[in-house]
């Protein structure tokens, strides 16, 4: 099955600062891979997605970039804001209609103010 | 997106005992899954439950323990028997979105905290 690992589990950056979260999948089949945000006692949220088709997508403040190649995405965000600390989770999984969702571990990120 | 409830949103349960917690969506959904979120750590699916048929469960996670029902398209049920400590999470359903460029978006329920004592 698919194995999904993400660094670094904790992340902290002055405000205004980017940060940069990295994952690494082992499917070569997955081509979907979405990134959530859960802020403490919240559900976890969609962010942002990208597709194999795509090798960058860019959302604002939030980019992702994938590599098909290598096996990896990456979520950055610059420009941070306190109201950015949550914990991210990078996900992988195939397209075509239900198909289960691997999640990685995990980023806390802390933006100080 | 979907909008999805739960219920109940926290439980505290003695040892032994079973809990049954409920999932509504205001849409037709095809697919249900249900996750459970150990204090932070990360979402490992439990089962995915398709309407009308039996639930498929995830390695590790088996349908004595944790009996799933899907009577109709906008609602499920999870089941946590015979409650250990170990069983204290956070239980989360999710739906997926169908159509279009929309497949594998999932979202999530607000979540039921479980603690078992």
């Amino acid at each position: 099955g698919e194995n999904v690992e993400q660094h670094p589990s904790t992340l902290s950056v002055q405000e205004g600062d980017s940060a940069v979260i990295k994952c690494t999948y082992s499917d070569s089949a997955s081509n979907y891979f979405p990134w959530y945000k859960q802020e403490l006692g919240k559900r976890p949220q969609l962010i942002i997605d990208i597709r194999s088709n795509v090798g960058e997508k860019k959302d604002q403040r939030i980019a992702v970039t994938l590599n098909k190649t290598a096996k990896h995405f990456s979520l950055h965000i610059t420009e941070t804001q306190p109201e950015d600390s949550a914990v991210y989770f990078c996900a992988a999984s195939k397209s075509g209609g239900y198909q289960k969702v691997t999640f990685g571990i995990g980023t806390k990120l802390q933006v100080i103010p | 997106s979907a909008v999805i409830s739960q219920k109940p949103s926290r439980d505290i349960c003695q040892r032994g005992t079973s809990l049954t917690i409920q999932c509504q969506v205001d849409s037709q959904v095809t697919m249900m899954f249900w996750y459970r979120q150990q204090p932070g750590q990360s979402l490992t699916l439990i089962a995915t439950a398709n309407q009308g048929s039996e639930a498929t469960y995830e390695s590790g996670f088996v349908i004595d323990k944790f009996p799933i029902s899907r009577p109709n398209l906008t609602f499920s049920t999870l089941t946590v028997s015979n409650m250990s400590p170990e069983d204290s999470s956070i239980y989360l359903c999710s739906v997926e979105t169908a159509g279009g460029t929309s497949y594998n978006e999932q979202f999530f329920g607000p979540g039921t905290r479980l603690t078992v004592l």
